[in-house]
């Protein structure tokens, strides 16, 4: 069965203190790893996709891997403003020849100043 | 990337009522998207509506509860019927961006029904 599975549920971080997220996947026709923002209140919101295993992004303070049964988002001495829940997903092939979208259930982080 | 407009940003509504959301595109698009997002858990994919034709229904979620109208490229709305408590949510409808820019969501409706 295809599962995404985000760690930790939650963390806390100092302001400075660099940690990882890891979204481990289960899929059949891996066609893109996504990871988003998501503030309360608010939809979520793209941050990158990521293809194949070797494969990097960065923006700002983020940086995403992904190998071939997970990826990490990497956060370099975070920020408050970077609290949020992030979460990954999943773009798969179906036996149909379309695509389904699988979410984890995110990681939520909190920023301490 | 495209802009979504989600209406009404949230809601509380009395069980065995109905709620519509409304999704504004400000481009056209073939898809669009719905999912329910329950407290802690992740985002479910609803249905999918395409224009001019009947939305396809993820399994667990039937159009009689869920019936979805998409009259044009840029518009469409989700109708929660028959509320109850456990209809309490968020709803949130999405276009594909494609490769460059992912998905992209509107604001969410919460749904809580009392």
């Amino acid at each position: 069965e295809d599962q995404v599975t985000q760690s930790p549920e939650a963390l806390r971080l100092q302001e400075g203190e660099s940690s990882s997220l890891n979204c481990s996947y289960t899929v059949s026709g891996l066609r893109g790893l996504f990871w988003y923002r998501q503030d309360p209140g608010k939809g979520p919101e793209f941050l990158f996709t990521l293809y194949s295993a070797g494969e990097e992004k960065e923006k700002e303070r983020l940086k995403a891997t992904l190998t071939k049964k997970e990826s990490f988002l990497h956060i370099t001495a975070p920020k408050p403003e970077d609290s949020a829940t992030y979460l990954c997903a999943v773009q798969a092939a179906t036996s149909s020849g379309t695509y389904k979208y699988i979410f984890g259930t995110g990681t939520r982080l909190k920023v301490l100043a | 990337s495209a802009v979504i407009s989600q209406k009404p940003s949230r809601d509380i509504c009395q069980r065995g009522t109905s709620l519509t959301i409304q999704c504004q595109v400000d481009s056209q698009v073939t898809m669009m998207f719905w999912y329910r997002q329950q407290p802690g858990q992740s985002l479910t994919l609803i249905a999918t509506a395409n224009q001019g034709s009947e939305a396809t229904y993820e399994s667990g979620f039937v159009i009689d509860k869920f019936p979805i109208s998409r009259p044009n490229l840029t518009f469409s709305t989700l109708t929660v019927s028959n509320l109850s408590p456990e209809d309490s949510s968020i709803y949130l409808c999405s276009v594909d961006g494609g490769s460059v820019d992912g998905y992209t969501f509107g604001s969410g409706t919460r749904l809580t029904v009392v």
